[in-house]
C-alpha cells in the first residue's frame, strides 16, 4: 500500500476540467510533484513545489495544495493528455524517504 | 540538457543479484541527489532509494535489507545492486535525478530521467 493516496482512473470530456487528487499525511508537510506518464515510455515531470511548470509543460497544467491534499488540475483537457499520473513526496517517516501514488488514469472523452 | 542512461543485464537468475549503473551526461553528478525508481509490469511507481553525491543514502523500507546504491563521481555514475531477486523484482528499473528544496515548505521533485531498462527475474 502508498502512503499517497489516488483515484485509481479519472475521466474528462475534451476541452473540460480535471482535477487529480493526492492525499497523505506527509503532504502537510511536504509539496508534492507531479509525473504524467504514457505507455512505453519514462515518466515526465509536471508540475512541482507550490505550483511550478517545467519548461515546456502547457500551462493548462496546474497544482495546488490544502492540508493534506494535493491536486493536479488540467483547465482544457486535450487528447494528448491521457495518461497516467503519479503524485510524488516524501513519506509521513520523518526519514526523507520517497514515495509515490499509486497512479491515476486519465481518459480524454 | 542533463541525460541519464541506465545499463545492466536484462535478464538475472532468481536468488543472483541485479546490479544496474547510470550513466548521467550533459552535467555534474555534484550537488544532487540521484535515485532509482522501479515499475513493476502494468503497475505503479516504486521508490527505491537514492544516492547524495557525497554517497549518503536512504532505501526504501521494504527493500533496505536487499538495496544497496553507490556513486563514483569520478565515472560520473551511480549504481544500483539489489539481492536475492525473485520474480517480483521483475519491473523496469529508472534512474532520476532528484532536486531537493529546503524552506518553509520543502518539497522534491525528479527533473530528469533515464529511458528505463526492463530487468526480468527468470530461470
Amino acid at each position: 500500500s502508498s502512503e499517497l493516496t489516488q483515484d485509481p482512473a479519472v475521466s474528462v470530456a475534451l476541452g473540460q476540467t480535471v482535477r487529480i487528487t493526492c492525499q497523505g499525511d506527509s503532504l502537510r508537510s511536504y509539496y508534492a510533484s507531479w509525473y504524467q506518464q504514457k505507455p512505453g515510455q519514462a515518466p515526465v515531470l509536471v508540475i512541482y513545489g507550490k505550483n511550478n511548470r517545467p519548461s515546456g509543460i502547457p500551462d493548462r497544467f496546474s497544482g495546488s495544495s490544502s492540508g493534506n491534499t494535493a491536486s493536479l488540475t488540467i483547465t482544457g483537457a486535450q487528447a494528448e493528455d491521457e495518461a497516467d499520473y503519479y503524485c510524488n513526496s516524501r513519506d509521513s517517516s520523518g526519514n526523507h524517504r520517497g514515495v509515490f501514488g499509486g497512479g491515476t488514469k486519465l481518459t480524454v472523452l | 540538457q542533463v541525460q541519464l542512461q541506465e545499463s545492466g543485464p536484462g535478464l538475472v537468475k532468481p536468488s543472483e543479484t541485479l546490479s544496474l549503473t547510470c550513466t548521467v551526461s550533459g552535467g555534474s553528478i555534484s550537488s544532487y541527489y540521484w535515485s532509482w525508481i522501479r515499475q513493476p509490469p502494468g503497475k505503479g511507481l516504486e521508490w527505491i532509494g537514492y544516492i547524495y553525491y557525497s554517497g549518503s543514502t536512504n532505501y526504501n523500507p521494504s527493500l533496505k535489507s536487499r538495496v544497496t546504491i553507490s556513486v563514483d563521481t569520478s565515472k560520473n555514475q551511480f549504481s544500483l545492486k539489489l539481492s536475492s531477486v525473485t520474480a517480483a523484482d521483475t519491473a523496469v528499473y529508472y534512474c532520476a535525478r532528484e532536486v531537493t528544496i529546503f524552506g518553509v515548505v520543502t518539497y522534491t521533485y525528479f527533473d530528469y530521467w533515464g529511458q528505463g531498462t526492463l530487468v526480468t527475474v527468470s530461470s
